[in-house]
């Protein structure tokens, strides 16, 4: 069974770090890119980051372009999400996600982990 | 950015009833065209992907057509756990979801 688990998430001042993680298992982690999708409370759903299967490649939304970096541990099944500079309006909760098919809709989510960027 | 706009954004509807949700994008997006369900609380729940495609486990009662920059999800006969929010997302280009249509029992 598919299983993504997310952690890291709480609460944060502005203009500080975060960093999520999210433990895979259940599929072969290094076939397959990996996301990060964010949900302002009781908004829509917003496309944050993604990471290729080996890692080499990456891409962002323009609004965390510089302060948000994606990466992942092969060997550990993890992805990350590490959050600098945070803003009020980072706020939300991020789930990680991955395609199995052969195009970019998302099957597998995790449960979500909550950030709270408030001073 | 592909901007994807649903409607309507609230709907309300008897058991039984056919439904129909639609999503409209700002460009073509050649039916590069995803739906989900999401319960309160839950994380999203991929239902349809390419415009059509039923992904597995998912009732048959839903379907999904369309093309060009107009798409529909369609639940042929409304059951009581079909209340959630509905949002569909395009990969034409970099993902962008719609606001969601909340389905409500009337």
């Amino acid at each position: 069974e598919v299983q993504l688990v997310e952690s890291g998430g709480g609460l944060v001042q502005p203009g500080r770090s975060l960093k999520l993680s999210c433990a895979a298992s259940g599929f072969t982690f290094s076939n397959y890119g990996m996301h990060w999708i964010r949900q302002a409370p009781t908004k829509g759903l917003e496309w944050v980051a993604s990471i290729s299967p080996s890692g080499g490649s990456t891409y962002y939304r323009d609004s965390v372009k510089g302060r948000f970096t994606i990466s992942r541990d092969n060997a550990k099944s993890t992805l990350y999400l590490q959050m600098d500079s945070l803003r009020s309006e980072d706020t939300a909760t991020y789930y990680c996600a991955t395609p199995t098919g052969s195009g970019l809709y998302f099957d597998y989510w995790g449960q979500g982990v909550m950030v709270t960027v408030s001073s | 950015d592909i901007q994807m706009t649903q409607s309507p954004s609230l709907l309300s509807a008897s058991v039984g009833d056919r439904v129909t949700l639609s999503c409209k994008a700002s460009q073509n997006i050649y039916k590069y065209l995803n739906w989900y369900q999401q319960k309160l609380g839950e994380a999203p729940k991929l239902l349809i992907y390419y415009t059509n495609s039923l992904q597995t486990g998912i009732p048959s009662r839903f379907s999904g057509s369309g093309s060009g920059t107009d798409y529909t999800l369609t639940i042929s006969s409304l059951q009581p756990e079909d209340v959630a929010t509905y949002f569909c997302q395009q990969y034409n280009s970099w993902p962008t979801f719609g606001a969601g249509t909340k389905l409500e029992l009337k």
